[in-house]
């Protein structure tokens, strides 16, 4: 049973580009959130999808937005990316709104130059 | 708001000695805690997590964590590290049930020693 799996790994882009990351949930989960790791800083919520919704949203600009699928995956969008938008991004996913069960993937880590 | 203060940034232990990671949490209801570890590069793996009942806490690894209402702490501990164990450790407090929003300290970084 594979886990949380996040797309890509690793990626390189210019200050003022877009970047698109991607993320499968575990089997069996159909909530997906999304989280902002900086260097040396523990994960910040960006937002979470639920029956491809955005249902909760933390404290980040509309440069990022995110879509959910009807097989649960998800993507995370940034726009107009700045040099602080550099960090590992992390997505988790649960059985339901729960929290009670949450898995994280192993990230996508965005270098912006 | 909810917040989590983890005082300690980075903490030195030697192999086979015993650990004490501290977690202070603010949130106005019963929270739901839990500490996560991550090793250099990869993502969080889950250790354990307090929801209700009995204030301790066994997780993976060996390790434990006791809730404490009136100090609003919820320490992880460990009897005797490996050197497998050195990574960064955060905790984390979710709001109510049915919302999944976690909010995490900032983390402490555990050195093992031989």
């Amino acid at each position: 049973d594979a886990g949380v799996t996040q797309s890509p790994t690793h990626l390189i882009k210019t200050r003022g580009q877009q970047v698109t990351l991607r993320c499968s949930p575990k089997s069996g989960h159909d909530t997906v959130s999304w989280y902002q790791q900086a260097l040396g800083q523990g994960p910040q919520f960006i937002f979470q999808y639920y029956e491809e919704e955005e249902r909760q949203r933390g404290n980040f600009p509309d440069r990022f937005s995110g879509h959910q699928f009807p097989n649960y995956s998800s993507e995370l969008n940034v726009n107009a990316l700045l040099l602080g938008d550099s960090a590992l991004y992390l997505c988790a996913s649960s059985p339901d709104l729960s929290g009670n069960t949450i898995y994280f993937g192993e990230g996508s880590w965005l270098t912006v130059v | 708001a909810q917040s989590v203060t983890q005082p300690d940034i980075h903490i030195t232990v030697s192999e086979g000695a015993s650990l004490e990671l501290r977690c202070n949490y603010s949130y106005g209801a019963t929270p739901y805690l839990f500490w996560y570890v991550q090793s250099p590069g990869q993502g969080l793996q889950l250790l354990l997590k307090y929801f209700s009942g009995d204030t301790l806490v066994q997780g993976i690894k060996g390790f434990e964590a006791e809730f404490k209402r009136s100090q609003s702490s919820f320490n992880l501990r460990k009897p005797s590290v490996h050197w497998s164990d050195a990574a960064e450790y955060f905790c984390a407090v979710g709001a109510n049930f049915g919302n999944e929003k976690l909010t995490f300290g900032t983390g402490t970084r555990l050195t093992i020693i031989p």
